[in-house]
């Protein structure tokens, strides 16, 4: 079965560095997606990507933030500058060519801060 | 931001009995519903979905019930089975016009299946 992979599962990074967080999403699916989940709360929305654009970003999603599609097989989450309060899990989702809101979800990242 | 409310952090059943996992939304703009399963070191996994027209939909031991005027879903799982054991997460979006399907998620429930 087609999966998202991300890496890598688990990034220690200092406060203010910026870190880049990888994914793959299922090949031919063509709306990209970030969540998050911090430490015993809600899987949170972060920003929704289609035919190489934002389409739609949460007030998460703040200047710190960035996705970019480099090639025709990742899709990237940078982090320019690190706060604590960013430790969480990082999750990746991608839908195919129709709209699909049961989309499929990556075993995410566990980015801590320190 | 509580759109979307599990106010059942866990739930205990015995294998074979039913669960039933209650979800509640604020939002009266959702018009899609959807319950994800997650286990440990794993992300959110697509169970079953309903839409707003609808107030039932099942599919196989999965269940989701709708009720509008209550702002109110709820997922039964019969028979229930110790695979089932995971983290439930109710979630919503509003179709069409702008959405390019992004969900709100309820907090979870950790449902526990004893053999």
């Amino acid at each position: 079965e087609p999966e998202v992979t991300q890496t890598p599962s688990h990034q220690v990074t200092q406060m203010g560095q910026e870190v880049i967080l990888r994914c793959v999403p299922i090949s031919n699916h063509l709306y990209f997606y970030w969540y998050r989940q911090i430490l015993g709360q809600k899987v949170e929305f972060l920003v929704s990507f289609y035919n190489n654009e934002i389409s739609e970003k949460s007030e998460i999603f703040d200047d710190q933030f960035s996705v970019e599609r480099p090639d025709g097989s990742n899709f990237t989450l940078k982090i320019r500058s690190t706060k604590l309060e960013d430790s969480a899990m990082y999750f990746c989702a991608s839908s195919g060519l129709v709209l699909n809101y049961g989309y499929t979800f990556g075993s995410g990242t566990r980015l801590t801060v320190v | 931001d509580q759109q979307v409310k599990q106010n059942s952090p866990s739930l205990s059943v015995q294998e074979g009995r039913i669960s039933i996992l209650n979800c509640d939304y604020t939002n009266s703009m959702f018009d899609y519903f959807l319950w994800y399963k997650k286990y440990p070191a794993e992300g959110p996994t697509f169970l079953i979905s309903i839409s707003s027209i609808k107030d039932k939909n099942e599919d196989g031991r999965f269940t989701v019930f709708l009720n509008k005027s209550a702002k109110h879903l709820s997922l039964h799982i019969v028979p229930s089975q110790p695979g089932d054991s995971a983290v439930y997460f109710c979630a919503a979006t509003k179709t069409g016009g702008t959405s390019y399907g992004k969900l709100t998620f309820g907090q979870g429930t950790i449902l526990t299946v004893h053999p």
